[in-house]
């Protein structure tokens, strides 16, 4: 089986602020995503992306910039931290192409902003 | 677009109680369903899906039955124990060629001992 890393587990960051969140998957994945997580909404995709090089929008990508330079890993952006703002980004993987195949999640970096 | 409808956001049982998370879901022709579970500090993984028309899925006890005519994969369990506190997500798969995934809102279960 193969897992999928987050770093950091927990970010503290000031409003403004740039920060970084990443992602590594040893699956071979070609399918790479992200999600916010917020207590009530579920999950909403942030960004996707399909390959190496890759990125694609999804319905919450305002405020995010995301990069694929490898096919192992996949960062996450927030380019500016909005205060009071707390939130769970979990990156996720999958083989990608038309069938049923599964996502695996990562167990997230908890984001919060003061 | 295609979306998933949870009814439910929270439910409390106790222990040996019947469980029923309801599921709606619209998408076009015949999308793979989901059923994924989430325990504190982990990431969501996945219960059990199913692809077709009457296909039951399972896990655990967990089952949900695909059914087109109404678009439902509602969860069940005859007899919830305290483990199973978690927060479930139902998901649908569109097949396209990036296999975009499609989660409901979540349904935060707590089990009473």
């Amino acid at each position: 089986g193969g897992i999928i890393t987050q770093t950091p587990k927990f970010l503290i960051g000031q409003e403004g602020q740039k920060l970084t969140l990443k992602c590594q998957q040893n699956f071979n994945h070609d399918t790479m995503y992200w999600y916010r997580q917020d207590s009530g909404k579920g999950l909403r995709l942030i960004y996707y992306s399909i390959t190496e090089n890759d990125l694609q929008k999804g319905d919450l990508s305002e405020g995010y910039d995301a990069s694929r330079e490898k096919k192992s890993s996949f960062s996450l952006t927030v380019t500016s931290a909005q205060k009071n703002e707390m939130a769970v980004f979990l990156c996720a993987s999958s083989m990608g192409g038309a069938g049923n195949t599964e996502v695996f999640f990562g167990k997230g970096t908890r984001l919060t902003v003061v | 677009g295609d979306s998933v409808t949870q009814t439910e956001g929270q439910v409390a049982l106790s222990e040996e109680d019947f469980l029923t998370i309801h599921c709606n879901y619209s998408a076009s022709g015949y999308p793979t369903l989901f059923w994924y579970v989430q325990y504190p500090g982990e990431g969501p993984q996945l219960l059990f899906r199913a692809s077709r028309d009457k296909e039951k899925g399972s896990s655990r006890g967990f089952e949900a039955t695909y059914d087109k005519g109404t678009t439902s994969f509602h969860l069940r369990k005859a007899s919830v124990q305290e483990s199973d506190s978690a927060v479930y997500y139902c998901a649908l798969s569109d097949h396209t060629g990036y296999q975009n995934f499609y989660f409901g809102k979540g349904t935060s279960l707590t089990v009473i001992p």
